[in-house]
């Protein structure tokens, strides 16, 4: 299994661009999230899905858009990039039942918008 | 959704026992407590689990009083690679899955 796996590692945006974060899991988890991290600071929930065609919003998010349309993918969307979205992103996911509370997370991916 | 306290920062040397204390007086009947270990450039890793009493698995302890207001992450003989930040998460098995991460505390570990 290769587990929560993220793209791009890496992403340099300029103001106003817009992108799409990657996420893939492949241990059929019906629980996805995204989390956001700033430097020296703790995760940030953005948006969560507890299946195909459900989603959530989490803390922070405004200027993010999400869609689950299977279970292995869950994509974050930046609409309209901002200095201020600059950050680690991590994704995660976990089972519904049983261990729901333990979330695998992927490797991340660090964004920087000029 | 409960809200967690912890201290900031801790340092130890080699060898000793780590307690990290989390606090979460608002913490719900169904709520589990779960802690979760952070090296720098990676993702939070899941260490332990618990609802009350006592938990512990090949890398920690957990400790949970009777009100459940509060939890100790103990980890034995801890060593250099043990340094990371350490993140105490309460939330429902079942119910929003709204998990909040709170600040963490950064463990630093001293030869």
């Amino acid at each position: 299994n290769a587990g929560v796996t993220q793209t791009p590692k890496f992403q340099v945006l300029k103001t106003g661009q817009s992108m799409t974060l990657q996420c893939a899991q492949d241990m059929n988890h019906e629980y996805m999230s995204w989390y956001r991290q700033d430097p020296g600071m703790g995760l940030r929930l953005i948006h969560y899905s507890v299946g195909a065609g459900i989603t959530d919003q989490g803390e922070v998010p405004n200027g993010y858009n999400v869609s689950r349309s299977t279970t292995e993918d869950f994509p974050l969307r930046l609409l309209s990039a901002a200095p201020s979205q600059t950050s680690v992103y991590f994704c995660a996911s976990s089972p519904l039942r049983d261990r729901v509370n333990e979330q695998f997370f992927g490797p991340g991916t660090r964004l920087t918008v000029l | 959704l409960a809200k967690t306290t912890q201290p900031i920062s801790m340092d130890s040397y080699e060898g000793q026992e780590v307690n990290i204390t989390c606090s979460h007086n608002n913490i719900a009947t169904n709520d589990y407590i779960t802690w979760y270990q952070q090296f720098p450039s990676q993702g939070p890793r899941f260490i332990i689990q618990g609802y009350k009493t006592k938990v512990t698995n090949e890398v920690a302890s957990l400790f949970i009083p009777a009100d459940r207001k509060s939890s100790t992450l103990s980890l034995p003989r801890v060593s250099l690679s043990d340094t990371a930040v350490y993140y105490c998460l309460v939330g429902p098995f079942s119910g929003t899955y709204k998990y909040i991460f709170g600040t963490g505390t950064r463990l630093k570990v001293l030869a």
